[in-house]
């Protein structure tokens, strides 16, 4: 079946301090992989699209990076507006719905 | 501006009643999408459409139903027989396809129980 698990669940940072959100994948065939950025009480935002293992995509403080397992997006330096779930959502090899993750709470503090 | 308009923000459904959600886009997305969210939880996908007049199940269709008779809208009826109606329900388009783009979302109807 396929599967989409993130980690950490909750992550506070410092204003300036670095880390990364995984994102693991279980599907017979990977056709993309989507992180978005949701607000409270808002829909999800569209940040990057991965299709193929060893491809990164950058926008500003952020970087999505996909190997064959996992996903990482790497935030540099956050701010406090950072702050906010970020999800990870693939395509089976079906093609027609995208399996979602519950997401990673992140909190950037000043 | 192009997107994905929902309606009402907030919802209130009595014992009973059915309630029907809006979704309107004028992305030209052949697919829309309605997800379910609850806290703690993945989006998980309700009822989708890749093209007018057509639509299927997704995950967690029992006790809801939609129509696609116009390209643009997508409306969403949550029936008396869905007896856990309060979540955060969510309309999304995208361009079906090889290219699987990503989905688009609109803001989100909060719906809850009187």
């Amino acid at each position: 079946e396929d599967q989409v698990t993130q980690s950490p669940e909750a992550l506070r940072l410092q204003e300036g301090e670095s880390s990364s959100l995984n994102c693991s994948y279980t599907v017979s065939g990977l056709r993309g992989l989507f992180w978005y950025r949701q607000d409270p009480g808002k829909g999800p935002e569209f940040l990057f699209t991965l299709y193929s293992a060893g491809e990164e995509k950058e926008k500003e403080r952020l970087k999505a990076t996909l190997t064959k397992k996992e996903s990482f997006l790497h935030i540099t330096a956050p701010k406090p507006e950072d702050s906010a779930t970020y999800l990870c959502a693939v395509y089976g090899v079906g093609g027609g719905k995208l399996i979602f993750g519950q997401g990673t709470e992140l909190s950037v503090k000043p | 501006d192009g997107g994905i308009t929902q309606s009402p923000k907030y919802l209130f459904r009595k014992e009973g009643q059915n309630v029907t959600l809006s979704c309107e886009q004028n992305l030209n997305h052949d697919a829309m999408y309605w997800y379910r969210q609850d806290p703690g939880q993945g989006l998980r996908l309700i009822y989708y459409s890749q093209i007018v007049n057509d639509f299927q199940k997704g995950d967690i269709a029992e006790g809801y139903s939609v129509s696609r008779e116009k390209k643009e809208s997508f409306p969403l009826t949550v029936t008396s027989a869905q007896k856990n109606p309060t979540a955060f329900y969510l309309c999304a388009s995208g361009i079906p396809g090889p290219s699987l783009g990503p989905q688009h979302f609109g803001d989100g109807t909060r719906l809850s129980i009187l």
